[in-house]
């Protein structure tokens, strides 16, 4: 069974760093694409980036590029995603999910989902 | 603001149909590449419809989705109270990664 477990919710200050991470477990880590989306309070789904773990190929939404770090871990199978300065307008849920059928970048779908990173940023 | 088009909200009554559109789509050949989700609240997104019309293992085909031109629509039959979430499209553009539509909040009278 396909699972991805994220870390658990965040209260940080603007300025701050942050990383948070997103376990996987029970398929082929390096062999799927993995991605962050961000729904801020109220608000509907934004992806930020994806990361394919075999070759750390990293594709970043242009709304978010230099504002937040990709990585991942085989050893670990696990994604983070990595902030180096924090803002107040980061505050929002984060998930973590899987895409499929993937062909050089580009995906059909996203099949599974963490349970989401809650993130506050508040002075 | 997204830039694919959804009705900020639908309603219907159990028992009932209700079709959600999602409008500003670029297909290119071979791209037919629509996904469904549906979110309740405090949860994360799941997988209803991908590749525009195909449900995932243990999805019930009350759910499906069709396209016509620059649109996609979902359609929900037999309507159960248990189906109010909220809904979004998702394509993935080779040259814009993964884009969301703004969502449609369900409400089951």
């Amino acid at each position: 069974e396909v699972e991805l477990v994220q870390s658990g919710p965040e209260v940080k200050k603007p300025g701050e760093a942050l990383r948070i991470s997103c376990e996987a477990s029970g398929y082929s880590f390096s062999r799927y694409w993995i991605g962050w989306v961000r729904q801020m309070p109220g608000k509907g789904l934004e992806w930020m980036g994806s990361i394919y773990p075999y070759d750390s190929d990293v594709r970043y939404s242009p709304s978010f590029q230099g504002h937040i770090t990709i990585s991942a871990d085989k050893s670990s199978s696990t994604a983070y995603l990595h902030w180096s300065t924090l803002e107040a307008s980061d505050t929002a849920m984060y998930f973590c999910a899987r895409h499929v059928y993937c062909n050089d970048g580009v995906c059909h779908t996203t099949d599974n989902w963490g349970q989401g990173t809650l993130v506050t940023v508040s002075s | 603001q997204s830039v694919l088009t959804q009705p900020p909200s639908v309603s219907a009554a159990p028992g009932q149909r209700v079709t959600i559109s999602c409008s500003g789509i670029s297909y290119t050949i071979g791209n037919d590449f629509v996904s469904w989700y549906q979110q309740f609240p405090g949860t994360a997104p799941t997988l209803l419809i991908y590749d525009t019309y195909k449900r995932p293992s243990g999805i019930p085909d009350r759910f499906s989705g069709s396209r016509s031109g620059t649109s996609a629509t979902l359609r929900i039959t037999g309507l159960q109270t248990g189906d109010g979430a909220d809904y979004y499209c998702g394509i993935w553009d080779a040259g814009r990664g993964a884009v969301f539509g703004g969502g449609t909040k369900l409400t089951v009278l």
